[in-house]
């Protein structure tokens, strides 16, 4: 089964700074997609980006873009211009024909 | 409209109780799914419905039963349930089944088995 990990269970940065989400994943297939769902406290879950995997470019929605490395397996997500609304918790996913499965999360802190 | 709907929101059942999950879209999606998160773990994926049939089922025990009646309404029918079964239950659609479409998720039913 595919496997999904986000190495840092909490990060915390300064309003309009950048922080970086990191996620790691295992996969024998080929063609598969990446998102980032951020899922803010007692809020329902919404899609911040998505990546095709046949895609060589990253994707880039605003504030939020990700580092997509194939190769390494490696899919992290760049937030620049922290703001407030930015505080939940970050789940990257994998999704494939037959398998759907998310990371244990990143919980992360905006301090004003 | 990109809502997904759950009902209701809190439930507390016991073991011998049977009740149900209700989730609703209105968006015209032909995929709707149902996870459990328990608190601070990411969701599990358990039932995928496809155009209204039963695609997937992530080895899920037959106390809990899901049901398609139609493309924009998702049942979750529960029944003798166990304390270990509390968690949150969170629907969502997509436009198609396929891998490559976004999810759109409902705000959950947090559940308690007593």
């Amino acid at each position: 089964a595919q496997t999904v990990t986000q190495s840092q269970p909490e990060m915390s940065v300064q309003e309009a700074e950048t922080v970086t989400l990191s996620c790691t994943y295992d996969t024998s297939e080929s063609d598969y997609y990446l998102f980032w769902y951020k899922q803010p406290p007692s809020r329902q879950m919404i899609l911040v980006i998505r990546q095709e995997a046949y895609k060589q470019q990253n994707a880039t929605e605003n504030r939020f873009s990700v580092n997509f490395q194939k190769a390494a397996k490696s899919f992290s997500l760049k937030i620049s211009d922290s703001q407030l609304g930015d505080a939940a918790m970050y789940f990257c996913a994998y999704r494939d024909n037959n398998d759907m499965r998310f990371g244990a999360g990143t919980r992360l802190t905006v301090k004003p | 409209d990109t809502e997904v709907t759950q009902t209701p929101k809190h439930l507390v059942m016991g073991m011998t109780n049977k009740k149900s999950l209700k989730c609703e879209q209105h968006m015209g999606h032909r995929a709707m799914y149902w996870y459990k998160q328990k608190a601070k773990k990411p969701p599990e994926l358990m039932f995928v419905y496809s155009y209204e049939k039963l695609s997937i089922n992530e080895s899920v025990p037959s106390r809990f039963s899901p049901e398609c009646p139609n493309s924009s309404l998702l049942n979750l029918h529960l029944h003798a349930l166990q304390p270990e079964d509390s968690a949150l239950y969170l629907c969502a659609s997509s436009q198609r089944p396929h891998e490559r479409d976004i999810q759109y998720f409902g705000a959950g039913t947090r559940l308690s088995v007593l």
